[in-house]
């Protein structure tokens, strides 16, 4: 148990639907990363939230956006959905010390959600 | 694209054998993490190696770093059912990101 929870744990959408994930941190956490993984791959970084601001954002278009909440807790927003978006996604919280360029820290994964996308 | 290569991509043995699985790249990597992750949940972290060359042990699981801090390697002796799942490495990238590999799938027999 890493204390990090996600829901739902499952969910089915049609394409150009709209998808809301969330995210509760660790206590003591005050970052939360997203990543989807896809079936038979690893996880792919989507963005970062520190201190509620992104801090850092992978390869993934405009159409997935996402908030931090002053308690640390987190939403991941995709719109538009597309077929290739279903996955599992999964948010990892940890804490960082200092802003980006700080110390690497150690992430603790939630169980995930799988998005199904019809 | 990965970053980090995972070799090999599925590994099927019997309990009580030996394995080594290897994470390959072609970047320098300050830390390298090793995560196990089962069916329907989210990575566990194993291990976090930092120094170039450095071993660390857990219990039935040996890592390494390679000297350049390009590759390491997870050795499992005498693999148990419980230790089925998949393996996955992980780098930190310049975007505060953690790169993460395909992946080995291990499954161990009884």
């Amino acid at each position: 148990e890493t204390g990090v929870t996600q829901s739902p744990t499952h969910l089915i959408k049609t394409r150009g639907q709209q998808v809301t994930l969330r995210c509760s941190s660790q206590s003591g956490h005050n970052t939360v990363s997203w990543y989807q993984q896809a079936l038979g791959q690893g996880p792919q970084f989507i963005f970062q939230y520190y201190r509620e601001e992104e801090n850092g954002r992978g390869n993934f278009p405009p159409r997935f956006s996402g908030l931090q909440f002053p308690n640390y807790s987190s939403e991941l927003n995709v719109n538009a959905l597309e077929l290739d978006d279903s996955a599992l996604y999964l948010c990892a919280s940890s804490f960082i010390a200092l802003r980006a360029g700080g110390v690497r820290e150690t992430q603790y994964f939630g169980p995930g959600t799988r998005l199904l996308v019809l | 694209t990965q970053l980090l290569e995972q070799s090999p991509q599925f590994l099927s043995i019997q309990e009580g054998e030996n394995l080594t699985v290897y994470c390959n790249s072609s970047s320098v990597f300050s830390s390298l993490q090793w995560y196990r992750q089962e069916p329907g949940e989210g990575p566990v972290l194993l291990v976090t190696v930092v120094t170039g060359g450095e071993v660390k042990k857990l219990k039935r699981l040996t890592f390494q770093f390679g000297d350049a801090r390009k590759d390491s390697s997870l050795h499992i002796t005498a693999a148990q059912p419980g230790d089925t799942g998949l393996y996955l490495c992980a780098g930190g990238g310049n975007n505060n990101d953690m790169r993460f590999g395909a992946g080995t799938r291990l499954t161990v027999k009884p």
